[in-house]
Protein backbone atom coordinates (compact mmCIF):
# COMPACT_ATOMS: atom_id res chain seq x y z
CA UNK A 1 0.00 0.00 0.00
CA UNK A 2 1.37 3.27 -1.00
CA UNK A 3 1.89 5.97 1.71
CA UNK A 4 2.94 9.46 1.65
CA UNK A 5 5.44 11.29 4.28
CA UNK A 6 6.30 15.15 4.69
CA UNK A 7 9.15 16.21 5.85
CA UNK A 8 10.99 19.34 6.16
CA UNK A 9 11.09 22.44 9.24
CA UNK A 10 8.82 23.30 11.11
CA UNK A 11 9.81 27.25 11.45
CA UNK A 12 9.98 29.40 8.88
CA UNK A 13 10.56 33.04 9.38
CA UNK A 14 9.03 35.93 7.27
CA UNK A 15 9.63 36.76 4.39
CA UNK A 16 11.30 33.89 3.58
CA UNK A 17 10.54 30.22 1.51
CA UNK A 18 8.71 27.48 2.97
CA UNK A 19 10.75 24.34 1.57
CA UNK A 20 8.82 20.45 1.87
CA UNK A 21 9.18 17.56 0.65
CA UNK A 22 6.78 14.37 0.42
CA UNK A 23 8.21 10.61 0.13
CA UNK A 24 6.08 8.12 -1.28
CA UNK A 25 6.95 4.42 -0.38
CA UNK A 26 5.56 1.64 -1.54
CA UNK A 27 4.73 2.26 -5.01
CA UNK A 28 7.09 4.85 -7.62
CA UNK A 29 6.00 8.37 -7.79
CA UNK A 30 6.51 7.71 -12.05
CA UNK A 31 3.43 5.96 -12.40
CA UNK A 32 0.99 7.67 -15.15
CA UNK A 33 -1.77 6.90 -12.35
CA UNK A 34 -1.19 9.64 -10.45
CA UNK A 35 -0.74 13.15 -9.43
CA UNK A 36 0.89 14.38 -6.32
CA UNK A 37 -0.74 17.41 -4.49
CA UNK A 38 -0.24 19.76 -1.67
CA UNK A 39 -2.72 20.93 1.08
CA UNK A 40 -3.00 23.00 3.48
CA UNK A 41 -4.60 23.45 7.12
CA UNK A 42 -4.53 26.78 8.91
CA UNK A 43 -4.96 25.71 13.01
CA UNK A 44 -8.83 25.52 13.39
CA UNK A 45 -9.61 26.14 9.64
CA UNK A 46 -10.44 24.39 6.83
CA UNK A 47 -8.70 23.03 3.70
CA UNK A 48 -6.91 24.36 0.77
CA UNK A 49 -5.41 22.74 -2.03
CA UNK A 50 -2.16 24.18 -2.93
CA UNK A 51 -1.27 22.35 -5.93
CA UNK A 52 -0.39 18.97 -8.01
CA UNK A 53 2.20 17.88 -9.95
CA UNK A 54 2.26 14.84 -12.36
CA UNK A 55 5.65 12.86 -12.76
CA UNK A 56 6.56 14.24 -16.18
CA UNK A 57 6.27 17.79 -14.35
CA UNK A 58 2.95 18.69 -15.72
CA UNK A 59 2.12 21.44 -12.51
CA UNK A 60 -1.38 23.00 -11.52
CA UNK A 61 -1.51 25.44 -8.48
CA UNK A 62 -4.25 27.37 -6.45
CA UNK A 63 -4.36 30.96 -8.16
CA UNK A 64 -4.32 32.68 -4.87
CA UNK A 65 -1.03 31.21 -4.46
CA UNK A 66 0.33 30.23 -8.00
CA UNK A 67 2.60 33.39 -7.86
CA UNK A 68 4.34 31.91 -4.97
CA UNK A 69 3.95 27.86 -5.54
CA UNK A 70 6.58 25.81 -7.16
CA UNK A 71 5.61 21.98 -6.94
CA UNK A 72 8.27 20.07 -8.46
CA UNK A 73 9.01 16.16 -8.68
CA UNK A 74 12.18 14.07 -8.22
CA UNK A 75 11.66 10.30 -9.55
CA UNK A 76 15.01 9.20 -8.61
CA UNK A 77 14.69 9.81 -4.71
CA UNK A 78 10.76 9.53 -4.90
CA UNK A 79 9.52 12.32 -3.91
CA UNK A 80 8.03 15.60 -4.67
CA UNK A 81 8.56 19.13 -3.37
CA UNK A 82 6.76 22.18 -2.03
CA UNK A 83 8.26 25.97 -2.26
CA UNK A 84 6.22 28.97 -1.37
CA UNK A 85 8.28 31.92 -1.22
CA UNK A 86 7.30 35.31 0.96
CA UNK A 87 5.65 33.42 3.86
CA UNK A 88 3.68 35.52 6.18
CA UNK A 89 1.98 34.79 9.51
CA UNK A 90 -1.63 33.69 7.46
CA UNK A 91 1.24 30.65 5.74
CA UNK A 92 0.83 29.03 9.57
CA UNK A 93 -0.73 25.18 8.84
CA UNK A 94 -0.73 22.14 8.87
CA UNK A 95 0.95 21.34 5.19
CA UNK A 96 -0.33 17.71 3.36
CA UNK A 97 0.74 15.92 0.76
CA UNK A 98 -2.21 13.70 -1.40
CA UNK A 99 -2.63 11.58 -4.13
CA UNK A 100 -5.01 11.71 -6.76
CA UNK A 101 -5.53 9.84 -10.29
CA UNK A 102 -4.06 11.05 -13.31
CA UNK A 103 -7.03 9.44 -15.46
CA UNK A 104 -10.12 10.88 -12.46
CA UNK A 105 -8.34 13.45 -10.75
CA UNK A 106 -11.38 14.66 -9.18
CA UNK A 107 -10.93 13.23 -5.23
CA UNK A 108 -7.81 13.00 -2.89
CA UNK A 109 -7.39 8.98 -1.84
CA UNK A 110 -4.32 8.79 0.21
CA UNK A 111 -2.74 11.74 2.65
CA UNK A 112 0.00 11.98 4.17
CA UNK A 113 0.36 12.60 8.15
CA UNK A 114 0.81 16.03 7.54
CA UNK A 115 3.20 18.26 8.94
CA UNK A 116 3.04 21.67 10.77
CA UNK A 117 4.68 25.01 9.48
CA UNK A 118 4.78 27.80 11.90
CA UNK A 119 5.73 31.34 10.19
CA UNK A 120 7.72 32.97 12.89
CA UNK A 121 10.14 35.43 13.71
CA UNK B 1 -14.22 29.53 -8.29
CA UNK B 2 -16.98 27.68 -6.74
CA UNK B 3 -17.43 28.18 -3.16
CA UNK B 4 -18.95 25.53 -0.94
CA UNK B 5 -21.00 25.93 1.87
CA UNK B 6 -21.82 23.02 4.05
CA UNK B 7 -24.49 23.57 6.84
CA UNK B 8 -25.06 23.17 9.76
CA UNK B 9 -21.55 24.28 10.72
CA UNK B 10 -22.00 21.89 14.57
CA UNK B 11 -24.38 19.09 15.05
CA UNK B 12 -24.81 17.79 18.13
CA UNK B 13 -25.69 14.40 18.54
CA UNK B 14 -25.86 10.87 20.24
CA UNK B 15 -24.84 7.37 19.44
CA UNK B 16 -27.31 5.84 17.56
CA UNK B 17 -29.33 8.87 15.83
CA UNK B 18 -29.34 9.46 11.98
CA UNK B 19 -28.15 12.36 10.47
CA UNK B 20 -27.63 14.81 7.19
CA UNK B 21 -24.64 17.10 6.41
CA UNK B 22 -25.08 18.84 3.41
CA UNK B 23 -23.25 20.91 1.01
CA UNK B 24 -23.87 23.95 -1.24
CA UNK B 25 -22.06 24.74 -4.34
CA UNK B 26 -22.18 28.33 -6.02
CA UNK B 27 -22.13 26.84 -8.81
CA UNK B 28 -23.39 23.43 -10.66
CA UNK B 29 -20.93 20.41 -9.95
CA UNK B 30 -20.69 17.29 -11.93
CA UNK B 31 -21.70 14.68 -9.77
CA UNK B 32 -18.30 13.05 -10.52
CA UNK B 33 -15.99 15.51 -9.20
CA UNK B 34 -17.74 15.91 -5.78
CA UNK B 35 -16.67 14.08 -2.67
CA UNK B 36 -17.04 13.50 1.38
CA UNK B 37 -14.00 13.28 3.98
CA UNK B 38 -13.53 12.48 7.39
CA UNK B 39 -10.93 13.95 9.77
CA UNK B 40 -10.33 13.39 13.50
CA UNK B 41 -8.38 15.83 15.45
CA UNK B 42 -4.51 15.34 14.72
CA UNK B 43 -5.27 12.83 11.82
CA UNK B 44 -5.36 13.74 7.97
CA UNK B 45 -8.44 14.22 6.32
CA UNK B 46 -10.08 10.28 4.90
CA UNK B 47 -11.67 10.06 1.72
CA UNK B 48 -15.46 8.43 2.95
CA UNK B 49 -16.96 9.63 -0.51
CA UNK B 50 -16.06 10.49 -4.39
CA UNK B 51 -18.36 10.77 -7.16
CA UNK B 52 -20.92 12.12 -4.84
CA UNK B 53 -22.22 8.78 -3.72
CA UNK B 54 -19.46 6.34 -3.94
CA UNK B 55 -18.13 4.81 -0.84
CA UNK B 56 -14.27 5.00 -0.38
CA UNK B 57 -12.84 1.47 0.47
CA UNK B 58 -13.18 0.45 3.63
CA UNK B 59 -15.77 2.83 5.06
CA UNK B 60 -18.99 1.26 6.43
CA UNK B 61 -22.07 1.34 4.43
CA UNK B 62 -24.02 3.33 7.06
CA UNK B 63 -22.41 6.17 5.05
CA UNK B 64 -23.72 7.31 1.99
CA UNK B 65 -23.59 10.23 -0.25
CA UNK B 66 -26.93 11.36 -2.90
CA UNK B 67 -27.18 14.74 -4.46
CA UNK B 68 -26.28 16.95 -7.85
CA UNK B 69 -26.23 20.00 -9.49
CA UNK B 70 -25.22 22.66 -6.68
CA UNK B 71 -27.26 20.56 -3.49
CA UNK B 72 -25.07 17.53 -2.38
CA UNK B 73 -25.63 15.93 1.26
CA UNK B 74 -24.13 12.92 3.53
CA UNK B 75 -26.26 11.10 5.50
CA UNK B 76 -24.84 8.69 8.23
CA UNK B 77 -27.46 6.23 9.44
CA UNK B 78 -26.48 5.34 12.47
CA UNK B 79 -24.35 6.91 14.37
CA UNK B 80 -21.02 5.53 15.98
CA UNK B 81 -19.07 7.11 18.71
CA UNK B 82 -15.92 7.09 15.95
CA UNK B 83 -18.17 8.80 13.82
CA UNK B 84 -17.99 11.79 15.69
CA UNK B 85 -15.47 14.32 13.83
CA UNK B 86 -15.31 17.13 11.40
CA UNK B 87 -16.51 16.96 7.78
CA UNK B 88 -15.59 18.60 4.64
CA UNK B 89 -17.09 18.56 1.39
CA UNK B 90 -14.68 18.65 -1.74
CA UNK B 91 -15.37 19.67 -5.42
CA UNK B 92 -13.07 19.80 -8.75
CA UNK B 93 -13.48 21.91 -11.46
CA UNK B 94 -11.60 23.49 -14.15
CA UNK B 95 -9.05 21.77 -12.77
CA UNK B 96 -9.09 23.41 -9.45
CA UNK B 97 -10.17 22.01 -6.49
CA UNK B 98 -12.33 23.55 -3.29
CA UNK B 99 -13.33 22.45 -0.16
CA UNK B 100 -16.50 23.60 2.55
CA UNK B 101 -15.44 25.27 5.51
CA UNK B 102 -16.56 22.34 7.51
CA UNK B 103 -19.23 20.59 9.80
CA UNK B 104 -18.61 19.29 12.90
CA UNK B 105 -20.33 16.32 14.57
CA UNK B 106 -20.25 16.49 18.24
CA UNK B 107 -21.03 14.36 20.56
Amino acid sequence: QMQLQESGPGLVKPSETLSLTCTVSGGSISSSDYFWGWIRQPPGKGLEWIGHIFYSGSTYSNPSLKSRVTISVDTSENHFSLKLSSVTAADTAVYYCARTYNSHPYYFDSWGQGTLVTVSS
Amino acid sequence: EIVLTQSPGTLSLSPGERTTLSCRASQSVISSYFAWYQQKPGQAPRLLIYAASRRAPGIPDRFSGSGSGTDFSLTISRLEPEDFAMYYCQQYGSSLYSFGQGTKLEI
